[in-house]
């Protein structure tokens, strides 16, 4: 079963601007990972937050966490067409030394 | 530095047959976890393996079994396969040895398997 919901579903932005995508879960955690997927491609891991972090940076991502709404957030600033792909969020599930995946955001960057 | 090897790419094979997938983690990685997804849809966990061991298992059917061997390679094997099994099939490698997921997963590029 899923852990994670990623919200929306889908989202379209111009080159440029910035995306922000939810992810909501659902059992404690020690860590959440942000991973993305070019066209039904593997996933290649972008960012993982630890359970008593509040934010991280890397690059243009910015990765928030709040514990106690069981939610993350995904913000990719300045977008580029090349940022076009699914982002999934991904949590160990009842602290459970494996992953498991939410349906994924599907970002569109229109140049 | 190989990353994670997956073969076949494709695959085509008849409702009612069996298939094995196969998987080489990354270099220094002891752990391989495999993932079924689904067109439009997030991965499935289904299993993982660790000292050739299954030591989490999903919410997958017993026609679904893997193995791991003494290399860490694994394979995963799908018996009287259904319309339902066509996915995209992930392997995941992982140390576990120093954290395990926690330092993030690396994942192989997958099989494409359609049942018809």
């Amino acid at each position: 079963s899923q852990q994670g919901e990623e919200d929306p579903q889908a989202l379209s932005i111009q080159e440029g601007e910035n995306a922000t995508m939810n992810c909501s879960y659902k059992t404690s955690i020690n860590n959440l990972q942000w991973y993305r997927q070019n066209s039904g491609r593997g996933l290649v891991h972008l960012i993982l937050i630890r359970s008593n972090e509040r934010e991280k940076h890397s690059g243009r991502l910015r990765v928030t966490l709040d514990t106690s709404k069981k939610s993350s957030s995904l913000l990719i600033t300045a977008s580029r067409a090349a940022d076009t792909a699914s982002y999934f969020c991904a949590t160990d599930a009842n602290r459970a030394n494996d992953m498991r995946f939410g349906a994924g955001t599907r970002l569109t960057v229109k140049p | 530095d190989a990353g994670v090897t997956q073969s076949p790419t494709h695959l085509i094979k008849t409702r009612g047959q069996q298939v094995t997938l196969r998987c080489s983690p990354k270099s220094g990685h002891d752990t391989v976890s495999w993932y079924q997804q689904a067109l439009g849809q997030g991965p499935q966990f289904i299993f993982q393996y660790y000292e050739e061991e299954e030591r989490q298992r999903g919410n997958f059917p017993d026609r679904f079994s893997g193995h791991q061997f003494p290399n860490y390679s694994s394979e995963l094997n799908v018996n009287a396969l259904l319309l339902g099994d066509s996915a995209l099939y992930l392997c995941a490698s992982s140390d576990l040895g120093t954290g395990g997921w926690a330092y993030g997963y690396t994942f192989g590029s997958g099989t494409r398997l359609t049942v018809v």
